[in-house]
């Protein structure tokens, strides 16, 4: 299966800080990516979709002030947390679904572990 | 309303027998895929299977197979001959047309193979 990247996989920062997230697709273009969250023991929730070239869209209670989303090519989309609060230490995953595919599969990164002090 | 309901927080296999996990669904399209993945503790999501609405015949990868009854609205996950590295969460999730790109995922069952 096609294969997609995160980095970093895990990341401590202070309270205050900004930390950015890389997500990438490997051997494949992705038209749309997604970023979750998710919290121990509970389902992924989707925060934002990105489409190259074009403002995110963010779901219902996402500040889209606090999470940044840049999908700046067919291969990459970052996430920036904007002074970043303990709560929102949480496990971030990145999705890709490939350029020309309809209701086909959806890649996965291996996920970033945020920790926020 | 729950898009996707999974209703088995945990299950437990003996290796090398099959285990099959629920998955119901709910949605008014006649068009959508239905999907499950694993994670393990690792947090990758490893897709696992995928069934379109439109597919007639079950789907089938390895070891797994979906179990797709469409007037009941369910895509069942079953596991044949479990392995102790098959120990993990696993997530039923759908993508219809309200939600044209966003993955609905259910809230997950653990999977544990006893040796």
């Amino acid at each position: 299966g096609a294969v997609v990247s995160q980095h970093p996989s895990w990341v401590i920062c202070k309270s205050g800080t900004s930390v950015k997230i890389e997500c990438r697709s490997l051997d494949f273009q992705a038209t749309t990516m997604f970023w979750y969250r998710q919290f121990p023991k509970q389902s992924l929730m989707l925060m934002a979709t990105s489409n190259e070239g074009s403002k995110a869209t963010y779901e219902q209670g996402v500040e889209k002030d606090k999470f940044l989303i840049n999908h700046a090519s067919l291969t990459l989309s970052t996430l920036t947390v904007t002074s970043a609060h303990p709560e929102d230490s949480s496990f971030y995953i990145c999705s890709a679904r490939e350029f020309g595919r309809a209701l086909g599969e959806q890649f996965f990164g291996p996920g970033t572990r945020l920790t926020v002090l | 309303a729950q898009k996707i309901t999974q209703t088995q927080p945990g299950m437990f296999v003996q290796e090398k027998e099959a285990v099959t996990l629920d998955c119901t669904y709910d949605t008014s399209d006649q068009s959508y895929g239905l999907f499950w993945y694993k994670q393990p503790s690792s947090g990758e999501m490893i897709f696992l299977i995928y069934q379109g609405s439109y597919d007639e015949q079950n789907a089938t990868e390895g070891r797994y197979s979906l179990n797709f009854q469409k007037a009941r609205k369910s895509a069942n996950l079953v596991i044949s001959a479990s392995q102790l590295g098959d120990s993990a969460m696993y997530f039923c999730a759908m993508r219809d047309g309200a939600g044209a790109n966003n993955l609905f995922f259910g809230t997950g069952t653990r999977l544990t193979v006893i040796p």
